[in-house]
């Protein structure tokens, strides 16, 4: 079946531009969660939401960062006044249960 | 909160080697393990775990074992492929409360012909 999907897979900002990052999770799928990776690093958590409920934001890096899930299913990632510190790897990862979370291929944000 | 922290690369092996990636973590009781693995050009995927302690782990021939007594991880495999040229990351989840996973940095394997 289809697997988690995000867009853009790459997006370039100018410093102070505000972005959008979208995740369409698998189907069915409870959990969803986002984090940043950047170059040569491991992934870091950002968000966690249950259906629509956000359960855990401890991650979110600064007030500049927000994400929603209003029907439980989509979810999106706003940045706003974007920073060169921003520049990473965005992924979103969903699952069933506990134990697997299902990875989408990231979204790449460059800020100029 | 917990953290992880595995070997450093990069990792360069010919084929059939052996391959140790090395994995510690720090935490409060007793978390799950997972090996997730990134092949070029594509998404993070799970390539084993355990949830608890003495467990073993294992998929398409790699093997890990959760010690507690060494809050270890290892991730192991007899005989490496070219095909298993990829970014590795040891990865914890924190026991109760947010399902998130707290990651290593990665290390990234060669496996020449």
């Amino acid at each position: 079946g289809a697997g988690v999907s995000q867009s853009p897979r790459y997006k370039v900002a100018k410093r102070g531009q505000d972005v959008a990052l979208r995740c369409d999770p698998i189907s069915g799928h409870v959990s969803l969660f986002w984090y940043q990776q950047a170059l040569g690093q491991g992934p870091e958590f950002l968000t966690y939401f249950q259906n629509e409920a956000q359960l855990d934001k401890s991650g979110l890096p600064s007030d500049r960062f927000f994400a929603e899930r209003p029907e439980g299913s989509v979810s999106t990632l706003k940045i706003q006044r974007t920073q060169q510190e921003d520049s990473a790897v965005y992924l979103c990862a969903s699952s069933m249960d506990r134990d697997e979370q299902y990875f989408g291929p990231g979204t790449r944000l460059t800020v100029t | 909160g917990d953290s992880v922290t595995q070997m450093e690369g990069p990792v360069t092996l010919s084929e059939e080697a052996f391959l140790t990636i090395n994995c510690t973590y720090t935490a409060t009781g007793y978390p799950s393990l997972f090996w997730y693995v990134q092949y070029p050009g594509e998404g993070l995927q799970l390539l084993l775990k355990a949830t608890k302690a003495d467990d073993k782990g294992s998929n398409k021939g790699f093997e890990a074992t959760y010690r507690k007594e060494t809050t270890s991880f290892h991730l192991e495999k007899g005989s490496v492929q070219v095909s298993d040229s990829a970014v590795y990351f040891c990865a914890d989840r924190p026991q109760g409360g947010s399902e998130k996973l707290v990651f290593g940095k990665g290390t990234k394997l060669t496996v020449n012909p």
